[in-house]
């Protein structure tokens, strides 16, 4: 089964400054899809980025980029310029590329952002 | 609607109750997912319906959860004789068949008393 994990439950960035949250995650299979959401206290799970595992590129988005690494099976989540809009609990989850199509997710990482 | 719709947005009930969840997908995504989110945990996958093919019941914790979704589009989770560890949000989420993507509501607290 596929895990993944998120080894800091809790960041902290000083606004307009940058910070990368980390994930890891297990597999046994060449193709998937990678994903961070973001849960602001609101409770809506809002998709920040994906990442397909054939494409070598990077994923960006606006002030959102992603570092991915296949064969360390890491997936982590750069946030640049940080806004106090930012601060929320983000979660790192997997999708396999094919048959069931549920997210395993992360443990999460609660970011704070300081004025 | 727009978005995916969940009611109530939160319940107390007491300990051996039993109590109904709702969802309402976006219109037109035949797939819908159920997760369980426990106060400061991630997201713990409970159910996924995908058109007219057999759910992947594969999540649910006890026999005492189940779930249904009638006509292919609203979807109702169903927790009997809940239990104080039942105490968490229910999310819920759809998509289109091939999307890659999940579009989560708000959820829904239960508290058990």
């Amino acid at each position: 089964a596929q895990t993944v994990t998120q080894s800091q439950p809790e960041m902290s960035v000083q606004e307009a400054e940058t910070v990368t949250l980390s994930c890891t995650y297990d597999t046994s299979e060449s193709d998937y899809y990678l994903f961070w959401y973001k849960q602001p206290p609101s409770r809506q799970m809002i998709l920040v980025i994906r990442q397909e595992a054939y494409k070598q590129q990077n994923a960006t988005e606006n002030r959102f980029s992603v570092n991915f690494q296949k064969a360390a099976k890491s997936f982590s989540l750069k946030i640049s310029d940080s806004q106090l809009g930012d601060a929320a609990m983000y979660f790192c989850a997997y999708r396999r590329f094919q048959g069931a199509q549920k997210l395993v997710f992360g443990q999460g990482t609660r970011l704070t952002i300081n004025p | 609607g727009a978005g995916v719709s969940q009611s109530p947005s939160n319940k107390v009930t007491e300990k051996g109750k039993d109590v109904e969840l709702r969802c309402d997908p976006i219109s037109g995504h035949t797939a819908l997912y159920w997760y369980r989110q426990s106060l400061g945990q991630g997201l713990e996958f409970l159910i996924y319906f995908q058109g007219n093919s057999a759910p992947d019941k594969s999540g649910l914790p006890s026999d005492r959860f189940s779930a249904e979704r009638t006509g292919g589009s609203v979807s109702t989770l169903t927790i009997q004789r809940t239990q104080q560890e039942d105490s968490a949000v229910y999310l819920c989420a759809s998509s289109l068949v091939r999307a890659n993507v999940l579009t989560f509501g708000a959820g829904s607290r239960l508290t058990v008393l």
